[in-house]
């Protein structure tokens, strides 16, 4: 099974920072990885796939990067919208989610 | 658009099974490109992604639910539908389905582009 190890699991943030999620897959999943957010009540919501590639519709200000075992999620200037939970996501084998993050206004 | 909603009951007692539908809306599930999904969340915590399903009645489990997970569709209705064996207090959770996208051509699985909006079931005497 392939674990995915999500990184911090809560961070603190103002309005217009830079922010960065890290997940580490325990072996290589090539550019097999998503990013979703979830807001309170909500279904997820798919931000990155592949990696690096902006959903549709999504603000520029979300980025994704990374290969094989070692993926970024970042948010470059926060927005108030952007406080919630984000989750990363491998398909290369099977799927598993992170354990999640959650951004949190400081 | 494509839109997928959840159905079934709320509560389930222990040892029973748990039985959930997911109608498909705006669009066909007799699509090669896409499987379809059931994923939970229990209440605080992380997501963890139940099986899949194609609608020519291919499925696709996570490995550690296999032995309790049953996923069935039917075509003529647009829906597919989650059945869980021996349910515990641990299976209570919100269930979401979802689409999976597939490539017929290549056997590659994707992940998840559009959700349901997820139903609770809590299962409990």
């Amino acid at each position: 099974d392939i674990q995915m190890t999500q990184s911090p699991s809560s961070l603190s943030a103002s309005v217009g920072d830079r922010v960065t999620i890290t997940c580490r897959a325990s072996q290589g999943i090539r550019n097999d990885l998503g990013w979703y957010q979830q807001k309170p009540g909500k279904a997820p919501k798919r931000l990155i796939y592949a990696a690096s590639s902006l959903q549709s519709g999504v603000p520029s200000r979300f980025s994704g990067s990374g290969s094989g075992t070692e993926f970024t999620l970042t948010i470059s200037s926060l927005q108030p919208e952007d406080f919630a939970t984000y989750y990363c996501l491998q398909h290369n084998s099977y799927l598993t989610f992170g354990q999640g993050t959650k951004l949190e206004i400081k | 658009q494509l839109q997928l909603q959840e159905s079934g009951p709320g509560l389930v007692k222990p040892s029973e099974t748990l039985s959930l539908t997911c109608t498909v809306s705006g669009g066909s599930i007799s699509s090669s490109s896409y499987y379809w999904g059931w994923i939970r969340q229990p209440p605080g915590k992380g997501l963890e992604w139940i099986g899949s399903i194609y609608y020519s009645g291919s499925t696709y489990y996570n490995p550690s639910l296999k032995s309790r997970v049953t996923i069935s569709v039917d075509t003529s209705k647009n829906q597919f539908s989650l059945k869980l064996s021996s349910v515990t207090a641990a299976d209570t959770a919100v269930y979401y389905c979802a689409r999976h996208l597939y490539d017929f051509w290549s056997g590659y699985f994707d992940a998840f582009d559009i959700w349901g909006q997820g139903t609770m079931v809590t299962v409990s005497s």
